[in-house]
Order: structure tokens, then sequence, then C-alpha cells
């Protein structure tokens, strides 16, 4: 089935340093999903790439969605201590007729020093 | 618009016990799913549905039954609960022309 892998696990920085997520998939993507999950809380959608090589941002918060649609990356300038939280990629795929199934990586903690 | 409505928040069972969690949306959404969430092991899809009346397996649904008879109400059923049925559940949501999905606020339950 499909596979979505997501490194690091987990990033401790320094408050103001930089961090970057990579995700990369099995198969290629309809859209890429990034979502954030503070400690205790529920996952809360953040972007959806849909076009190969699509670059958005968001504040300090850069996504990219590779060429062949199976990676994709999030990077935030100068962390925040409300950075805190695990990140997720989250592929979707046509799965027969109209349905789409999204997979999740398994995310990255991120913990920032202040 | 109280979004997508989980309920109970907690819940403890004993092994061989059935439940049923509820999970409620009021934004028409076309698009409903179920997860669990285990430490290292990210959100794993369930069940999912695309619209009232029709659903199908996600990657892990073994132990559990859904149906969609309604738009607005997407219940997961334990058949019969086991310890490794101990996790977080989150039901989201999304609409056929919106981008991503709306989660609940999750059902942390234990099975002893």
């Amino acid at each position: 089935g499909q596979q979505v892998m997501q490194i690091p696990q987990y990033q401790h920085v320094q408050e103001g340093e930089d961090f970057t997520t990579y995700c990369n998939s099995s198969t290629t993507l309809s859209n890429i999903q990034w979502y954030k999950q503070r400690p205790g809380g529920h996952p809360v959608f953040l972007i959806q790439l849909v076009k190969s090589g699509e670059v958005k941002k968001q504040k300090r918060l850069t996504f990219q969605f590779g060429e062949a649609k199976k990676n994709s990356s999030l990077h935030i300038t100068a962390t925040q201590t409300t950075d805190v939280g695990t990140y997720f990629c989250a592929g979707e795929r046509q799965s027969g007729g109209s349905n789409y199934k999204l997979t999740f990586g398994k995310g990255t903690l991120l913990t920032v020093n202040p | 618009n109280a979004g997508v409505t989980q309920t109970p928040k907690f819940q403890v069972l004993k092994t061989g016990q059935s439940m049923t969690l509820q999970c409620a949306q009021d934004m028409n959404h076309e698009y409903m799913s179920w997860y669990r969430q285990d430490p290292g092991m990210g959100l794993r899809l369930i069940h999912y549905s695309v619209g009232a009346g029709i659903t199908d397996q996600g990657e892990v649904p073994n132990g559990y039954n859904v149906s969609r008879s309604t738009t607005e109400d997407f219940p997961l059923r334990l058949l019969s609960a086991a310890p490794s049925q101990t996790s977080v559940y989150f039901c989201a949501s999304k609409g056929q022309f919106n981008y991503g999905y709306t989660f609940g606020s999750g059902t942390r339950l234990t099975v002893v």
C-alpha cells in the first residue's frame, strides 16, 4: 500500500533557528497536505499543494511540492516558541472512482528552546 | 457552526466490551474519516466515507465497523474491544471542493 515517510522524527532547535521537515511518498500523489498538532490537541490543516514544483508561503513557513509529486518539504524560518508541535504531511491519491485516500506520515515533533 | 464533534472525550472499556464512538459534523461535508493515533505511529486511517451510504476500509480496519446513514454522522463501532485498540481516535471531514480536513478534538480510549 501507499507509504508516506517523514523525517526527522524529532527536531529540537533554539529560538530563531530554522527548521525543515521532509516528506516522501512511495507513489505519485494527487496532492499533499500539511497539518500541525499542538501537544494534547488535534491536527489542524495548514496548506495543500497540488501542482508539480509548487511553492507556497505562509509568513515564516515555506512549503514545496516536488516535480514528480512524490516529495514535499516544510521550512520554518526563525522559529518561535509558538511553532512547537508535531508537523504532519499527508498524501492524497485517488483510490478507485472518485475515492481519495489520505495517508499521513509519522510526523516531526518540533521543540523550541527559548 | 460547531465543526466536527466527537463524543465521548474519554472512555475506559474492559476487554471484550463493545462501544460506539460518535462523530458528527455540521458543515455538510461529503468526506469523513476515522484515524487512530498511537505514539510514534502518526495517524493511521481506519475507515472512510465519500458520502452517505458509501464507506471503505483504510489501513487498519480490523476490529472496527462504520456506517454512514446520513451526511452528518459517521459512528465508529468497536465490536469486541482489545487492549491493542487503546489509542486516541480522531474523526475528520472535508467538503468535496474544500482544501484540507477538519478534525474533531478526539476520543481517548483505554481498553483494560
